[in-house]
């Protein structure tokens, strides 16, 4: 079981915006604006598309945008386009003697 | 252009060890700390192992503390990991990936590392 929770699957047409959640706890996603997200196409490495909850590397399209209430951070993505399949995973900071924590992954169809 | 180059993977019996090697370019080797982080087949990923910019500071996975040791050698721009007391559950592809603040900005393409008997 991972520490960060995801939905297995999400899915949206084109065009349209999906929103992927992530929770954790008061000791991780709740305890620090330390939210990452990574986008992961099958056979290829992971990809940053959102740090410190809601802010974008240079390069990754506006479409994808981050938040965070509470002890659930969500990754949104506007727009859906089918370039956009893949899996997604959430990771935050954590006050544990494991560091760092991932979410299991959720796999984005677009249909 | 940054990049993470790993090698050093294959396959290996049970309570044996590999060294796993990343070779960076393109970036400051010696102002990032660096982690590994690894993916089991068909799973998700996983934390395992970072070290400070100057290497003077390690972190370590629960699942993997004790039997892999992270270093870094600045000169070659280089980060290791050791991997000892391999286990059957320790079969994944390892990712190299430059820690910024509290995230991994640039990922290697992975080395693949099969425990098996």
């Amino acid at each position: 079981q991972s520490a960060l929770t995801q939905p297995a699957s999400v899915s949206g047409s084109p065009g349209q915006s999906i929103t992927i959640s992530c929770t954790g706890t008061s000791s991780d996603v709740g305890a620090y604006n330390y939210v990452s997200w990574y986008q992961q196409h099958p056979g290829k490495a992971p990809k940053l598309m959102i740090y410190d909850v809601s802010n974008r590397p240079s390069g990754v399209s506006n479409r994808f945008s981050g938040s965070k209430s509470g002890n659930t951070a969500s990754l949104t993505i506007s727009g859906l386009q089918a370039e956009d399949e893949a899996d997604y995973y959430c990771s935050s900071f954590a006050s544990s003697s494991t560091l760092v924590l991932f979410g299991g992954g959720t796999k984005v169809t677009v249909l | 252009e940054v990049q993470l180059l790993e090698s050093g993977g294959g396959l290996v019996q049970p309570g044996g060890s590999l060294r796993l090697s990343c070779a960076a370019s393109g970036f400051t080797f010696s102002s990032y700390a660096m982690s590994w982080v690894r993916q089991a087949p068909g799973k998700g990923l996983e934390w395992v192992c970072s070290v400070s910019d100057s290497g003077g500071r390690t972190y370590y996975a629960d699942s993997v503390r004790g039997r892999f040791t992270i270093s870094r050698d600045n000169s070659k721009n280089t980060v290791y990991v050791q991997l000892n007391s391999l286990r059957v559950e320790d079969t994944a592809m390892y990712y190299c990936a430059r820690v910024v603040q509290h995230h991994r900005d640039y990922w290697g393409q992975g080395i693949l590392v099969t425990v098996s008997s």
